[in-house]
């Protein structure tokens, strides 16, 4: 079975310091990796995702994150936060056969310190 | 370009009462859809999935349904409301070419079951 650990529930980090949020799944297969960022009362929007090719995957508002094959993690980062970082977000992951269905994260809260 | 509808925004209704909330999409043709319920503090949790018209797979079984009378419409149905329904229910859909696609999600409609 697949499953997903967000380590922290709640990260803070002060604008301009280095934005880490940390990812880890089980899978008993290679699967395809998901970042989506929720805004209050919005909807997910996609900031990455893993399918094949290189492991480093950048993505809009200068995220980018890492699959380690060997450390089951997929940690998301961005070099300096913004105010406009704060949000919640979420890791996901879905199988490359069977069920295409996604499973998420519990969800990580960034607040921005100014 | 493809967008996703849901409605209401926001709704309040008493428990025992019926619900139904709609997700149309438009700009695409023959989409999975997907219903997630997303609870105070907690991740979200796949409630339905379709891959077609009249074709539902529940995930969690609950006093919730879902129906997709039409290609690109999903709609999420209760005949009387528990208090633990309440909650921030998203929409989604994907092509369905496969499982390296992204899911694209809704507003959102906010449920508080008084």
């Amino acid at each position: 079975a697949q499953s997903v650990t967000q380590l922290g529930s709640h990260v803070s980090v002060s604008e301009g310091a280095l934005v880490l949020l940390r990812c880890n799944y089980s899978s008993s297969v290679p699967p395809y990796l998901f970042w989506y960022v929720q805004y209050p009362n919005q909807g997910l929007q996609l900031l990455l995702k893993y399918t094949t090719g290189a492991t480093l995957v950048k993505g809009i508002n200068g995220f980018e994150a890492e699959f380690k094959k060997s450390e089951t993690s997929f940690h998301l980062t961005k070099p300096s936060a913004h105010m406009s970082d704060a949000a919640e977000y979420f890791c996901a992951v879905r199988l490359q056969t069977g069920a295409n269905n996604l499973f998420f994260g519990t969800g990580t809260r960034l607040t921005v310190i100014p | 370009s493809q967008t996703i509808h849901q409605w209401p925004a926001t709704l309040v209704q008493p428990v025992g009462s019926p619900l139904s909330l709609e997700c149309t999409v438009e700009g695409t043709s023959n989409p999975n859809l997907y219903w997630y319920r997303q609870a105070a503090g907690r991740g979200l949790q796949l409630l339905f999935y379709s891959v077609g018209i009249g074709q539902i797979s529940s995930e969690v079984p609950q006093n919730l349904s879902a129906s997709r009378p039409q290609d690109r419409q999903f709609i999420l149905s209760s005949k009387k409301l528990l208090l633990s329904d309440s909650g921030f229910y998203l929409c989604a859909w994907t092509h369905n070419s496969g499982p390296q696609e992204t899911q694209y999600f809704g507003p959102g409609t906010r449920l508080l079951v008084l």
